[in-house]
């Protein structure tokens, strides 16, 4: 079955920490991956995606993400988290438009900041 | 250019009335998607459409909901005789090819 994992629920970080949110993901196919942003209120806001070569990507934000396909994970991390940074982080695979197109996300995993 | 764009942004009904939510994609986007968010829960996919084509209602639960990508305006997703619980908030995501971009949502209320 194809599935996303985000194992923590909710993560506490000082402002100026380091960040990694964990993602496993079960898919069948080539997985194309993606982590979204979601603030209070709002809608879902791209930080990166991978879809082949390089398997460390540089998003938005001064996030980046490292597709390692032996363990199935595509894990987000910032070296220094901002106190804007709280919000709600969601991974995503899914596959090409012509292929389905549609995303499987993860429950989510809730970012507070602490000054 | 302009985001996607969804309206209304709140919407409340009473239990047994209609709800209708909109969804304007992105310029020159001809893939849209809709996807529902259930309190503390990620989102689940509903339905994938083209201009004038259903590709994909796996999502869709077989009885109320409907959804429809017309040649000419936005997008409907509509449903009938809403329950509460349909009280969720409703995303609708846009692409032309790899990567969906998301509006704002709109989230029901039914009372």
């Amino acid at each position: 079955a194809q599935s996303v994992t985000q194992p923590d629920i909710h993560i506490t970080v000082s402002e100026g920490a380091s960040l990694e949110l964990r993602c496993n993901y079960s898919y069948g196919a080539t997985p194309y991956l993606f982590w979204y942003v979601q603030s209070p209120g709002q809608g879902l806001q791209l930080l990166l995606k991978y879809f082949s070569g390089d398997t460390l990507v540089q998003g938005i934000k001064g996030f980046e993400a490292e597709f390692k396909r032996s363990q199935s994970s595509f894990n987000l991390r910032k070296p220094s988290v901002h106190w804007s940074d709280a919000a709600e982080y969601f991974c995503a695979v899914g596959a090409l438009y012509n292929q389905g197109g549609k995303l499987i996300f993860g429950q989510g995993t809730e970012l507070s900041v602490k000054p | 250019n302009a985001g996607v764009m969804q309206n209304p942004r709140h919407l409340v009904r009473r239990r047994g009335q209609e709800a209708r939510l909109r969804c304007s994609p992105m310029k020159g986007h001809s893939h849209v998607y809709w996807y529902r968010q259930l309190p503390e829960e990620g989102l689940k996919f509903m339905v994938y459409l083209q201009k004038e084509n259903i590709i994909d209602e796996s999502g869709m639960p077989k009885e109320r909901f409907s959804a429809e990508f017309p040649k000419e305006g936005p997008s409907i997703l509509r449903i009938q005789q809403v329950v509460r619980g349909d009280s969720a908030a409703y995303f609708c995501a846009s692409s032309e090819a790899d990567t969906q971009y998301f509006g704002p949502g709109t989230r029901l209320t039914v009372l």
